[in-house]
């Protein structure tokens, strides 16, 4: 089956500007997770959906950042008045069951997202 | 949080085995181990997971102490294909947070 998608693969915008982030779960999974990694760095845990509600939002840096996910499925990242330090690749992810320890998180291509 | 930390790089010839060590010391008692794969402009990929003693899959095998502060990847006979970062992960405390760290970078000589 298809795994996770996100669109777009690739987002350059200018700094103060508005972008939004989509994320395709694979179907079924009702966990799903924003991950953004800066170039050397591992992913760093954003956000966590489980159905339409955010289970955990401590990882978003600051209020510029929000994510939906309405009907339980896509997702979508918000970044208002964008920062070049926003720059990075932002990784979706999604698992099975109830975002437990030990679900395999399946993961996106990512976004790779550039303010100048 | 349920930190790790990973040898920053390692190299290996194609044919041999490679073990990757990893260092959790604040392994959560109810906490699985698991380990990622990821290779340049893809996202991280599931590689094996485990709570204790001996795991064995199709491409890896995982051996985790009984004190389970530490584990060990090993990767029979690589090849140049897997050349990536390898990051091992704790679960994170009711949030399911994960904490990736830097991973390590394997790089497979010819």
């Amino acid at each position: 089956g298809a795994g996770v998608s996100q669109t777009p693969s690739n987002k350059v915008t200018e700094k103060g500007k508005y972008v939004e982030l989509r994320c395709d779960p694979i179907s079924g999974h009702t966990a799903l997770y924003w991950y953004r990694q800066s170039l050397g760095q591992g992913p760093e845990f954003l956000i966590y959906f489980q159905g339409t509600g955010a289970a955990d939002d401590s990882g978003l840096p600051n209020d510029r950042f929000f994510a939906v996910r309405p009907e339980g499925s896509v997702s979508t990242l918000k970044i208002q008045r964008t920062e070049r330090g926003d720059s990075a690749v932002y990784l979706c992810a999604s698992s099975l069951t109830a975002g437990g320890r030990t679900d395999t998180q399946y993961f996106g291509p990512g976004t790779r997202l550039t303010v100048l | 949080l349920a930190k790790t930390t990973q040898p920053i790089s390692m190299d290996s010839y194609e044919g041999q085995e490679v073990n990757i060590t990893c260092s959790h010391n604040n392994i959560a008692t109810n906490d699985y181990i698991t380990w990622y794969q990821q290779f340049p402009s893809q996202g991280p990929r599931f590689i094996i997971q485990g709570y204790k003693t001996k795991v064995t899959n199709e491409v890896a095998s995982l051996f985790i102490p009984a004190d389970r502060k530490s584990s060990t990847l090993s990767l029979p006979r690589v090849s140049l294909s897997d050349t990536a970062v390898y990051y091992c992960l704790v679960g994170e405390g009711v949030g399911n947070q994960f904490y990736f760290g830097t991973g390590t970078s394997l790089t497979v000589i010819p």
